[in-house]
């Protein structure tokens, strides 16, 4: 089955830097990659998601690439804002399939 | 508010009872998920539903975990004979799926302790 790798596990920036976030997934067949965000008690909220058949996408301060050779998709965040601090996960799943998360980035950007 | 909601918020339970969640999800969608979080780890896949048929259990899903959707709309999530094992965040989402993947649409989940 679908396994899906991520990291950091922690990440902290200074407020207006990038941060990027990198996973690896292992089901060539896979061709469907959101990117969630978690705040403290709440549920995962979906911030972008990409398909296999588009290199990169782009929704204001945040962008997510993927490589489908190597297998690897990261999410991009630029002028990182304090409350972009939060816990974020990728996920990966082929067509009409259950999603398979990674283990999260706590990312901390400090003002 | 039209987002996927879950009942209750919060769970405290002594181990050996049983439990029983609730999950409403956004109206039109067809797919209903459940997933189970702990602490500091990614969403782990139990079970999913298309309208009322049951597509998948995870071998995560022991025989103490059921779960229903009888009419296609609200779903259920019952652990029988609770062991602190089970101490999680149930987590349910939903979406509409007409061939390719679309996006979940997450509750603020329902957090279980066993004591």
């Amino acid at each position: 089955g679908e396994n899906v790798e991520q990291h950091p596990s922690t990440l902290s920036v200074q407020e207006g830097d990038s941060a990027v976030i990198k996973c690896t997934y292992s089901d060539s067949a896979s061709n469907y990659f959101p990117w969630y965000k978690q705040e403290l008690g709440k549920g995962p909220q979906l911030i972008i998601d990409i398909r296999s058949n588009v290199g990169e996408k782009k929704d204001q301060r945040i962008a997510v690439t993927l490589n489908k050779t190597a297998k690897h998709f990261s999410l991009h965040i630029t002028e990182t804002q304090p409350e972009d601090s939060a816990v974020y996960f990728c996920a990966a799943s082929k067509s009409d399939d259950k999603l398979i998360f990674g283990t999260g980035t706590r990312l901390q950007v400090f003002p | 508010d039209t987002g996927v909601s879950q009942d209750p918020r919060h769970k405290i339970t002594k181990r050996g009872q049983n439990v029983t969640f609730r999950c409403d999800p956004i109206s039109e969608h067809n797919r209903l998920y459940w997933y189970r979080q702990t602490l500091g780890q990614g969403p782990e896949f139990l079970t999913y539903f298309q309208n009322e048929a049951q597509l998948e259990k995870s071998r995560l899903l022991s025989d103490r975990f059921s779960a229903e959707r009888p009419k296609g709309s609200f779903s259920t999530l019952e652990i029988q004979r609770t062991e602190q094992g089970d101490s999680a965040m149930y987590l349910c989402a939903s979406s509409l799926v007409a061939g390719l993947s679309s996006p979940l649409h997450f509750g603020n989940g329902t957090r279980l302790t066993v004591t």
